[in-house]
């Protein structure tokens, strides 16, 4: 079956450092995705690991550990403007078929 | 290049009629996907397609549910004799790399 787990809602302050975190059980691993997804917006792609480490771009940063089954995003100096959901998928072998968790929505607060 | 374009942005149709709505990918873009999400969820996988074939459909769509896309272009997703739990927002993606870009959806009421 495929399993992604990710938290509700959190709630950070502007300016601070937000992880969102995601676990996941798939049949299979091909890669893992971060979008954004603003309300009554489509998700916007942030993030793409493959490989166990660290991936950095901006304020933004992902990190996977395949064998854990474990993946978070790392959000600094946050703003207002990112107050969204973001959504954490996975690439399920044999294919280009992406699945998604149900979203962790964040709340940023002055 | 405009992105993934989808159209209607809004559908109202009383249940048990045919709705059919369309996508424009990324013209370069060879992968296309069709995705179900409602509120509060992540979006529920459909099917997809490289270029015109159709390589994969996720076991929950009905055989109400089909999906075109012919000559490897644009894309139809037709649903039949609607009912109220097929209410939600359908989400189109196109890709030639790692990322998806979606569409606007295009978000269905059935009354």
């Amino acid at each position: 079956g495929q399993n992604i787990d990710q938290p509700t809602e959190m709630t950070a302050t502007e300016g601070a450092i937000v992880q969102i975190n995601c676990t996941y059980q798939t049949s299979g691993f091909n890669g893992l995705f971060w979008y954004q997804q603003h309300a009554g917006e489509a998700p916007t792609f942030l993030s793409y690991n493959v490989l166990d480490g660290l991936e950095e771009k901006g304020r933004f940063s992902s990190f996977l550990s395949r064998s854990k089954g474990y993946s978070y995003l790392l959000l600094k100096e946050l703003q207002m403007k990112d107050s969204a959901s973001y959504l954490c998928a996975v690439r399920v072998e044999g294919g280009f078929k992406t699945i998604f968790g149900a979203g962790t929505r964040l709340f940023v607060k002055a | 290049d405009t992105g993934v374009s989808q159209n209607p942005r809004h559908k109202i149709t009383k249940r048990g009629q045919n709705v059919t709505f369309r996508c424009d990918p990324i013209s370069e873009h060879n992968r296309l996907y069709w995705y179900r999400q409602t509120l509060g969820q992540g979006p529920e996988f459909l099917t997809y397609f490289q270029n015109e074939a159709q390589l994969e459909k996720s076991r929950l769509l009905s055989d109400r549910f089909s999906a075109e896309r012919p000559k490897g272009s644009f894309s139809t997703l037709e649903i039949q004799r609607t009912e109220q739990g097929d209410s939600a927002m359908y989400l189109c993606a196109s890709s030639l790399g790692e990322g998806y870009t979606f569409g606007s959806g295009t978000r269905l009421t059935v009354v």
